[in-house]
C-alpha cells in the first residue's frame, strides 16, 4: 500500500525556467493538499484540490503558480518562470473522505541557480 | 498575529529529561489541533491528536486549554531519537482537511 508519492526528490531549475511537481496520492484518497516550506519557515498552505476541482487556493501566489488534479494521473504545481525566491520543499498530502488525517509525501527539494 | 504560534527553541535536554512544548492559536473556531513530528526537512508525520480532556501516548501527553487558546506537548523520558522539530498544527474550521502549521520547536535530546 504505497503512500503519497512525489516525484522527482530533487529539481534544480534556471531562473526563468518552468518547473512541474508530480504528486500521485495514496490509493483511494480523492484529496490532494500542497503545502511549501521556505528554509527556516514552517508549512504553508498552498492550495487544496479534488479530482478536476480546485477547492481552495487561498494560499497560492497570484502569479506564475497553477495547480490541477485531473481525473486520470497525479496532481501536478506548475510553477512558470521560477525565481530564486522560489526555492523551497514542496510536500504534498492526501486524504481521504471527511476528516481522516493528512498523509504526506516526501516532498521535492527545489533549488532555483 | 500569527494562526499558530510557538517558542522555536532549540531546546537542548539530557536523555531522560521532561520537556514541555507550548503553542497558541489565533482562531477561537478552530476544533481540531495536532502536534507533528518533522525530522531534518522530511516530510511531517502525526504524532498525536490533541483532545479537549488531554491524552497521553505512551510518554507523549497532550493538552488543550480552548479558554486560553494553548495546546501543550509533555515529553517525559526522553530519548536521543526524539530529537526533531516539533509542530504545532490547528486544522482550519472552515471545513476540508486545510492544516495550518506552527514553525516548530526544535528538540536536542543529548546524552
Amino acid at each position: 500500500n504505497a503512500g503519497v508519492m512525489q516525484n522527482p526528490r530533487h529539481l534544480v531549475r534556471r531562473r526563468g525556467q518552468e518547473a512541474r511537481l508530480r504528486c500521485s496520492p495514496m490509493k483511494g484518497h480523492s484529496h490532494v493538499y500542497w503545502y511549501r516550506q521556505l528554509p527556516e519557515e514552517g508549512l504553508k498552505f498552498m492550495v487544496y484540490l479534488q479530482k478536476e476541482n480546485i477547492i481552495d487556493e487561498s494560499g497560492m501566489p497570484k502569479e506564475r503558480f497553477s495547480a490541477e488534479f485531473p481525473k486520470e494521473g497525479p496532481s501536478i504545481l506548475r510553477i512558470q518562470q521560477v525565481v530564486r525566491g522560489d526555492s523551497a520543499a514542496y510536500f504534498c498530502a492526501s486524504a481521504g473522505q471527511g476528516d481522516s488525517p493528512l498523509h504526506f509525501g516526501n516532498g521535492t527539494r527545489l533549488t532555483v541557480t | 498575529r500569527k494562526e499558530v504560534e510557538q517558542d522555536p527553541g532549540p531546546f537542548n535536554v539530557p536523555e531522560g529529561a521532561t520537556v514541555a512544548f507550548n503553542c497558541t492559536y489565533s482562531n477561537s473556531a478552530s476544533q481540531s489541533f495536532f502536534w507533528y513530528r518533522q525530522d531534518c526537512r522530511k516530510e511531517p508525520k502525526l504524532l498525536m491528536s490533541v483532545y479537549s480532556s488531554g491524552n497521553e501516548d505512551g510518554r507523549f501527553t497532550a493538552q488543550l486549554n480552548r479558554a486560553s487558546q494553548y495546546i501543550s506537548l509533555l515529553i517525559r523520558d526522553s530519548k536521543l531519537s526524539d530529537s526533531a522539530t516539533y509542530l504545532c498544527v490547528v486544522k482550519d474550521p472552515g471545513g476540508g482537511n486545510k492544516l495550518t502549521f506552527g514553525t516548530g520547536t526544535q528538540l536536542k535530546v543529548e546524552l
